[in-house]
């Protein structure tokens, strides 16, 4: 089945440490976008990618890190930057620039600091 | 640039009536707009878009939606709800005019109760 995988689903963390979420997709879609989710704020955008090997920040990229090595992959790191990392993050993909289609979305991973 | 409102925060409806879920955007050009639906601990779901065409915009699950350009509205609606419609609902836009900006815009999302 085509889809997008986030993993883990639940992640703890320890104050000061870095942890890496996963995203997979194997929609052969070339954009693909990292957002947070908090009560009552909605999503926020964190980092996109429209190609392999560049990305661009969002609207709350501090305190967070990407890369786009491989078409099918785009990991989040939340670094010890980011005072506040508790949130419900968001992995979508989609078709390239001008394309008509919606965004495909992962199932989630909820971060939780410790 | 692109924006999107949802003016309530929840919307409460018995099952069985009609449900209506606020949406009104802003852009520079003609907007594409979306529905998803977001269950707990969940992603979100695609429920349907306008692009271009009929105003009225048909979806999954029953859901259809009513593009107002005059009232710069996309307002989600079904006929008959169903306490399994329960969940958060959330409108997007995107400006496909916008110099590049693909990357839609979300609303704050609207919490849909439906009582038994």
């Amino acid at each position: 089945d085509g889809g997008i995988t986030q993993s883990p689903k639940y992640l703890f963390r320890k104050e000061g440490q870095n942890v890496t979420l996963s995203c997979e997709q194997n929609l052969n879609h070339d954009a693909m976008y990292w957002y947070r989710q908090d009560p009552g704020q909605g999503l926020r955008l964190i980092y996109y990618s429209q190609i392999v090997n560049d990305f661009q920040k969002g609207d709350i990229a501090e305190g967070y890190s990407v890369s786009r090595e491989k078409k099918e992959s785009f990991p989040l790191t939340v670094t010890s930057a980011q005072k506040n990392p508790t949130a419900f993050y968001l992995c979508a993909s989609s078709l390239p620039p001008g394309s008509n289609t919606e965004a495909f979305f992962g199932q989630g991973t909820r971060l939780t600091v410790v | 640039a692109q924006s999107v409102a949802q003016p309530e925060d929840q919307v409460n409806v018995a099952e069985g009536n009609p449900l209506t879920v606020k949406c009104t955007y802003s852009v520079s050009g003609n907007p594409y707009l979306f529905w998803y639906v977001q269950y707990p601990n969940r992603g979100l779901q695609f429920l349907l878009k306008y692009i271009t065409g009929d105003n009225l915009v048909k979806g999954s699950y029953g859901f259809e939606a009513e593009f107002n350009k005059s009232q710069t509205s996309f307002h989600l609606k079904k006929p008959s709800a169903l306490v399994s419609d329960s969940a958060l609902y959330f409108c997007a836009v995107r400006d496909p005019l916008s110099g590049g900006s693909y990357i839609p815009t979300f609303g704050r999302g609207t919490s849909l109760i439906v009582h038994p």
